[in-house]
């Protein structure tokens, strides 16, 4: 069974609107921590967000926010005014286990977003 | 902080031959990954090191795979008896352990002929 979902292969936005990218993810560990990264065409990948399984707020950066949904196991990231330079793919991930122990890290199949002028 | 670095960049081998790549992570960074990303899909994780310390390996690292961190700071990665599935861009990240947050290099793109 998949462990990160992605449901958007592609998604599009106009510049200086708000998007969401969708992630739902599966794991029985209480202990988790979920993630969001960006994969421009030069291919790096680019931290942008992370939240605890424990975590009570949802996670905030700048222009990057996560919309937190640990019932229905949803983690999906909010970018607001989008630039064209966030053109890119977008993955989430999630860390199964505690931090500071064993862990296993698993990657979506992405969500290709592009900002139109 | 120059950030992550892998060598090389771009590798071209032929089946059967024997492949190692180098990561050098973000020095004061005890913690390092490696990962493999076919073209459309995610980054599939292989293996990380705490310090020198290998703690986790994926069921993906076949037995032709090893990795290695013998002083704790930089790492190879190596790939024996290479097959055409291999070819794949090899990701390396660094992190601190005390937090989440990894560091990715550049990658190294890997094509068997």
């Amino acid at each position: 069974a998949q462990k990160i979902t992605q449901t958007q292969p592609g998604m599009f936005v106009q510049e200086k609107e708000a998007v969401t990218l969708d992630c739902t993810y599966d794991t029985s560990d209480p202990s988790y921590g979920l993630f969001w990264y960006k994969q421009p065409s030069s291919g790096e990948m680019i931290f942008l967000i992370y939240q605890g399984s424990y975590d009570q707020q949802n996670a905030t950066e700048g222009r990057y926010s996560l919309n937190f949904q640990k019932a229905r196991k949803s983690a999906n990231l909010v970018i607001s005014a989008s630039q064209l330079g966030d053109s890119a793919m977008y993955f989430c991930a999630m860390r199964e286990g505690k931090r500071n122990y064993g862990q296993n890290f698993v990657f979506g199949p992405g969500t290709r977003l592009s900002v139109l002028p | 902080d120059t950030g992550v670095s892998q060598d090389p960049r771009h590798k071209i081998t032929k089946r059967g031959q024997n492949v190692t790549f180098r990561c050098d992570p973000i020095s004061e960074h005890n913690r390092l990954y490696w990962y493999r990303q076919t073209l459309g899909q995610g980054p599939e994780f292989l293996t990380y090191f705490q310090n020198e310390a290998q703690l986790e390996k994926s069921r993906l690292l076949s037995d032709r795979f090893s990795a290695e961190r013998p002083k704790g700071s930089f790492s190879t990665l190596e790939i024996q008896r290479t097959e055409q599935g291999d070819s794949a861009m090899y990701l390396c990240a660094s992190s601190l352990e005390s937090v989440d947050e990894q560091y990715f290099g550049p990658g190294t793109r890997l094509t068997v002929t």
